[in-house]
């Protein structure tokens, strides 16, 4: 299947930094991404849809300042994380869009902020 | 509001027990529903895409199917290696996916 990569998967930063976190589809390209976040034992919750060229769609409640999300090529979507503070701590998950119903995940990418 | 829920939260089979695992949906214009599995710190795993009712998917010991309302995610004769949680997601429009809540499954050798 479709391969999508996720960096870093484990972040551990000071409370006030700012992290980003990348999502790569290896071996295809995705005009559409998906990122997700995932609290323990919780399912995925959709933060944002991120279009190659064009800006993202944020779903209500996702502070867009606070997780900037770029799309700046085929193959690459990043999400930062600006003045990370220990409540924004989870689980973070991006998807890309193979086709349409095929969605692949990357790995994950834990982030714990102090 | 488009809707996803799942159940049981958990179940605990014995190995070889067959099983079914429930996903409900309430969505306008349901474009697609998947199944994943889900390990402990890592990412979903694709199982299926069912598109309409009455379609069928299977693979190794799973099966699934849907209906206009719900979905079932039939686990026949489990092994341990099966223990994750299975998560249901539905697609809505604009290729936005919604995802249940999970369960959670142990097999028990």
């Amino acid at each position: 299947g479709a391969v999508v990569s996720q960096h870093p998967s484990r972040v551990i930063c000071k409370s006030g930094t700012s992290v980003k976190i990348e999502c790569r589809s290896l071996d295809f390209q995705a005009t559409t991404m998906f990122w997700y976040r995932q609290f323990p034992k919780k399912s995925l919750m959709l933060m944002a849809t991120s279009n190659e060229g064009s800006k993202a769609t944020y779903e209500q409640g996702v502070e867009k300042d606070k997780f900037l999300i770029n799309h700046a090529s085929l193959t690459l979507s990043t999400l930062t994380v600006t003045s990370a503070h220990p409540e924004d701590s989870s689980f973070y998950i991006c998807s890309a869009r193979l086709a349409p119903g095929e969605l692949f995940f990357g790995e994950g990418s834990r982030l714990t902020v102090l | 509001e488009d809707q996803v829920t799942q159940s049981p939260e958990a179940l605990r089979l014995q190995e070889g027990e067959s099983s079914s695992l429930n996903c409900s949906y309430t969505v306008s214009g349901l474009r697609g529903l998947f199944w994943y599995r889900q390990d402990p710190g890592k990412g979903p795993e694709f199982l299926f895409t069912l598109y309409s009712a009455g379609e069928e998917k299977e693979k190794e010991r799973l099966k699934a199917t849907l209906t206009k309302k719900e979905s079932f995610l039939h686990i026949t004769a489990p092994k341990p290696e099966d223990s994750a949680t299975y998560l249901c997601a539905v697609q809505a429009a604009y290729d936005k996916v919604i995802f249940g809540p999970g369960t959670s499954l142990s097999v028990i050798p």
